[in-house]
């Protein structure tokens, strides 16, 4: 099976403009994760899905990003206006919870994201 | 309070010596589930070994093993036998089952293996 897929591997644009990445999760999950990583912050989570619900998205940082899971099989997050402080690598993972299985998190290679 | 406490920032093992990365957590759910996580260089996130709250034996994948000390809610990742590959950050994970399935993750250790 393939694994969680993410879109573009690499992005470099410029303040202000508008920035969305893409994430197909694993076939079969029901959770669906955005994470950022930088050096200063570590690893945040920014907001997660459950059966395309968005149930927690207290950490997207302010009405410039937003994100949606409009079926089972895809989620975009976009950044709009894009500021330099939002360079980061954002990772997307997906999991599956059903008893029997350990339900752990499996994670995109992420997108690595640079605004001038 | 944080979810997930690891405070080591970095560690150093020689090769072939055994180490442990310290993880504390903070619940107060019944049912959980802990998680360990590496990050090498290259950036992906790669699952090691899972411990469930109700699981009465310590998890072991392979050099992995969790020393689970739920009294104390601990939950240390011992790699044995150390290997330079390993040199990595590794995170430690939990899952609540209450809070939507909602994940934690702690800070990170990162880990350097000296040959």
């Amino acid at each position: 099976d393939a694994g969680v897929i993410q879109s573009p591997r690499h992005e470099v644009t410029e303040m202000g403009q508008e920035v969305t990445l893409r994430c197909k999760p694993i076939s079969g999950h029901n959770s669906l994760f955005w994470y950022r990583q930088t050096m200063m912050r570590g690893l945040e989570l920014l907001i997660y899905f459950n059966n395309n619900v968005p149930i927690d998205d207290s950490g997207m940082p302010e009405d410039r990003f937003s994100a949606k899971m409009p079926n089972a099989s895809f989620s975009t997050l976009k950044i709009q206006p894009s500021e330099p402080r939002d360079s980061a690598v954002y990772f997307c993972a997906s999991s599956r919870r059903t008893s029997g299985n350990t339900g752990e998190l499996f994670f995109g290679e992420g997108s690595r994201l640079t605004v001038l | 309070a944080q979810k997930i406490t690891q405070t080591q920032p970095g560690m150093f093992v020689q090769e072939k010596e055994a180490v442990t990365l310290d993880c504390t957590y903070d619940t107060s759910d019944q049912s959980y589930g802990l998680f360990w996580y590496k990050q090498p260089s290259s950036g992906e996130m790669i699952f090691l070994i899972y411990q469930g709250s109700y699981d009465e034996q310590n998890a072991t994948e392979g050099r992995y093993s969790l020393n689970f000390q739920k009294a104390r809610k601990s939950a240390n990742l011992v790699i044995s036998a150390s290997q330079l590959g390993d040199s990595a950050m590794y995170f430690c994970a939990m899952r609540e089952p209450n809070t939507g399935n909602q994940f934690y993750f702690g800070t990170g250790t990162s880990l350097t293996v000296i040959p």
